[in-house]
């Protein structure tokens, strides 16, 4: 069975800080893809990244890095310099390989960024 | 990148009657479709895959007979709250992948129920 653990409920940090959210898998499938989404209190999910389990090379994007280790079946998410913009519910994510296999998510970690 | 509709945005029902949630995929094709719950501070909660042209799979839990999917074509799939009662007040947010292409879901606006 597919599972995705977000251990944190809720963090909040001062503006600039630097930001980590933990999100542990597992999954027997041995393809895969990881996932992050970020959902404003608009409700509208916005897609952050998709990596599949073939690469393991961590990826930057402005403030936002991403660390995927397949041994410890972690793909944690790293926010640089918070802003309060910021502030949201981000989800981790897993699917299998299958273009028509369904999504699961994490219970989500709400993020808080003070002024 | 690709766009999924979902209308209404928010709607509120008397409680007994029936809504109809449409998820429209605007610039391609997806054969299966993908309707998930969410209730206030919780996560995102798979209901049913929807299939164009066959009937639609149902997680544990989630009663059929209550939540009518229809995925009529390659590019719609509605979801119907039939008898709505309080309980059933949610966030409802559709996603769609495509057929071919990028495998990311594409996931709607979400619509926001409220059954009074």
């Amino acid at each position: 069975a597919q599972k995705v653990t977000q251990a944190q409920t809720e963090i909040s940090v001062v503006e600039k800080e630097d930001v980590t959210l933990d999100c542990v898998y597992e999954t027997r499938d041995t393809t895969y893809y990881l996932f992050w989404y970020k959902q404003p209190p608009s409700g509208e999910l916005v897609f952050l990244i998709r990596r599949n389990s073939f690469d393991e090379q961590n990826e930057i994007s402005g403030r936002y890095s991403w660390n995927f280790q397949k041994s410890t079946s972690s793909f944690n998410f790293t926010i640089t310099a918070s802003q309060v913009v910021d502030s949201a519910v981000y989800f981790c994510a897993l699917s299998d390989y299958s273009s028509a296999s369904k999504i699961i998510f994490g219970s989500g970690t709400r993020l808080s960024i003070r002024p | 990148g690709a766009v999924v509709s979902q209308h209404p945005s928010w709607v509120i029902c008397k409680s007994g009657t029936s809504v109809k949630i449409e998820c429209r995929s605007l610039d391609f094709q997806a054969t299966t479709m993908f309707w998930y719950r969410q209730f206030p501070k919780q996560s995102l909660m798979l209901m049913a895959t929807s299939k164009e042209g066959s009937k639609a799979t149902y997680e544990q839990g989630v009663e059929k007979d209550k939540f009518l999917i229809n995925h009529a074509s390659l590019t719609l799939s509605t979801l119907t709250v039939t008898s709505a009662h309080p309980e059933d007040s949610s966030f409802y947010i559709c996603s769609a992948r495509p057929r071919q292409g990028p495998t990311e879901a594409f996931f709607g606006q979400g619509t926001r129920l409220t059954v009074v």
